[in-house]
């Protein structure tokens, strides 16, 4: 199975600042045959499911503010919040999914600082 | 609206059974793969199983083969998933997640419901 790795675990930030969270894979999850990258982001608020963000590892799903941006090939990945919103409080989770099982880091908390 | 609601979580002792279901509206049910993610308490989440658009092809991860079944009635809207063998360590909120496209595998999860809670214990 992939392994992914998040750094940090958890994450303080000001309001207005720029969050950065990095994700590493124990493989490549690029598909050479389509040149896509097979890892997608996810927010998690306290009490809620998890809200797929980024998908193909920098394209925003609909309705997801532009603040949040992917970026990254191979192995090595980082989702950024270009500017922190309070509701942006949440744990964020980085998901491969370009061999079975499918699997997810271990999630980084962020907080307001 | 899409909407996925989970059923079916209780407390069961360790070597019972439970089946969990998952209700879907607001999208055409059949031109999905369907999931089930799962979260201990306080935990991350892990992928359990994952069956494609007619269930044709599921999935399962090692720790549950042979003793989680996934299925689904595309005439109902409906995902469920047979769990026998319960241990404790399958103690966790179940999810039902939406595949992006028809397949369980090589796609993200776009939508996800609220969960049911499984409790394995004596």
């Amino acid at each position: 199975d992939i392994v992914m790795t998040q750094s940090p675990d958890s994450l303080a930030v000001s309001l207005g600042e720029r969050a950065t969270i990095n994700c590493k894979s124990s493989q490549s999850v690029l598909y050479s045959l389509n040149n896509e990258n097979y890892l997608a982001w996810y927010q998690q608020k306290p009490g809620q499911p998890p809200k797929l963000l980024i998908y193909w590892a920098s394209n925003r799903e609909s309705g997801v503010p532009d603040r949040f941006s992917g970026s990254g090939s191979g192995t090595d990945f980082t989702l950024t919040i270009s500017s922190l919103q309070a509701e942006d409080v949440a744990v964020y989770y980085c998901q491969q999914y370009e061999t079975t099982p499918p699997t997810f880091g271990q999630g980084t908390r962020l907080e307001l600082k | 609206e899409v909407q996925l609601v989970e059923s079916g979580g209780s407390v069961v002792r360790p070597g019972g059974s439970l089946r969990l279901s998952c209700a879907a509206s607001g999208f055409r049910f059949d031109d999905h793969g369907m999931n089930w993610v799962r979260q201990a308490p306080g935990k991350g989440l892990e992928w359990v199983s994952g069956i494609n658009w007619n269930g044709g092809s599921t999935g399962q991860v090692d720790s549950v083969k042979g003793r989680f079944t996934i299925s689904r009635d595309n005439a109902r809207n409906s995902l469920f998933l047979q769990m026998n063998g319960l241990r404790a360590e399958d103690t966790a909120l179940y999810l039902c997640a939406r595949s992006r496209g028809v397949n369980w595998n090589y796609v993200d999860f776009d939508y996800w419901g609220q969960g049911t809670l499984v409790t394995v214990s004596s």
